[in-house]
C-alpha cells in the first residue's frame, strides 16, 4: 500500500478483555516498530522486527503484551487481560532497511479499556 | 537509551513570524542520527527529516531550516514566515544508544500560529 495502515482505528474494550492491533507497513519495509503513546507524550518504544525475527521487545511493559510478524509483513500486536492503564494510541512504523533511517508511522490504533 | 529533551512546551506565535523549536540530546555515540516529526492536529505523526552527525551542512527545505550544533548537542527547527497550517505538536528524536533502530522521542514542543 501507499503507506502503513493500521486497524482498527478505534478499538473500546472492557477491562480483562483481549485485543488485537494489526499493522501493514509498507510494502517492502524490512523493519517494523510498535510504539505506545500516551495523551502529551511523545511515542514511547516497544518492539520491533527485521523481517519476521523480533529483534528487541525490551519496551513491552509486561508479560501481557506480545507481538508477531510471523510471514515478515503484517504485524499483530496483543495485549491479554487488559487494564484501564493500558489506555493509549498504538502506533506502528515501518522503514526501508534494518539501519538508522527513517521509520514512517501508521494512524494509529486509539485503545480504550472501560 | 539516548535522551532527548525539548524544553518548550508550547509556543505561539503570529502568523508570519519566524519561530525556533529547540532539541537537545545527550549521546555516548561517535556517530549517530536525529529526527524531526510532525504531529498535526489529525493525529498522524509526519516524518520531517532525518540528519547524520557527520554531516556538517545545515538543511533547508522550503520554509523549514535546520540547524545542527554537535558543540551543544542541539538540533534546532526554524520555521520562516509560519503559517496557521504550521499548528502542530513537533516532536525531536533521536535512535538508543546500541539499541538498534528503536526511537527515543522528546516530549515535543505545541506549536500555535495564530492570526
Amino acid at each position: 500500500g501507499a503507506g502503513v495502515s493500521q486497524s482498527p482505528r478505534y478499538k473500546v474494550t472492557k477491562r480483562g478483555q483481549d485485543v488485537a492491533l494489526r499493522c501493514d507497513p509498507i510494502s517492502g519495509h524490512v523493519s517494523l516498530y510498535w510504539y505506545r503513546q500516551a495523551l502529551g507524550q511523545g511515542p514511547e518504544f516497544l518492539t520491533y522486527f527485521n523481517y519476521e525475527a523480533q529483534q528487541d521487545k525490551s519496551g513491552l511493559p509486561n508479560d501481557r503484551f506480545s507481538a508477531e510478524r510471523p510471514e515478515g509483513s503484517i504485524s499483530t500486536l496483543t495485549i491479554q487481560r487488559t487494564e484501564q492503564r493500558d489506555s493509549a494510541m498504538y502506533r506502528c512504523a515501518s522503514s526501508n532497511t534494518g539501519g538508522p533511517y527513517e521509520q514512517y508511522f501508521g494512524p494509529g490504533t486509539r485503545l480504550t479499556v472501560t | 537509551a539516548q535522551k532527548v529533551t525539548q524544553a518548550q512546551t508550547e509556543i505561539s506565535v503570529v502568523e508570519k513570524e519566524d519561530v525556533t523549536l529547540d532539541c537537545v540530546y545527550e549521546t555516548r555515540d561517535t556517530t549517530y542520527y536525529l529526527f524531526w516529526y510532525k504531529q498535526p492536529p489529525s493525529g498522524e505523526l509526519v516524518f520531517l527529516i532525518r540528519r547524520n552527525s557527520f554531516d556538517e551542512q545545515n538543511e533547508i527545505s522550503g520554509r523549514y531550516s535546520w540547524n545542527f550544533q554537535k558543540s551543544t548537542s542541539s538540533f534546532n527547527f526554524t520555521i520562516t514566515a509560519s503559517q496557521v497550517v504550521d499548528s502542530a505538536v513537533y516532536f525531536c528524536a533521536a535512535p538508543c544508544t546500541g539499541g538498534g533502530n528503536k526511537l527515543t522521542f522528546g516530549t515535543g514542543t505545541q506549536l500555535k500560529v495564530e492570526l
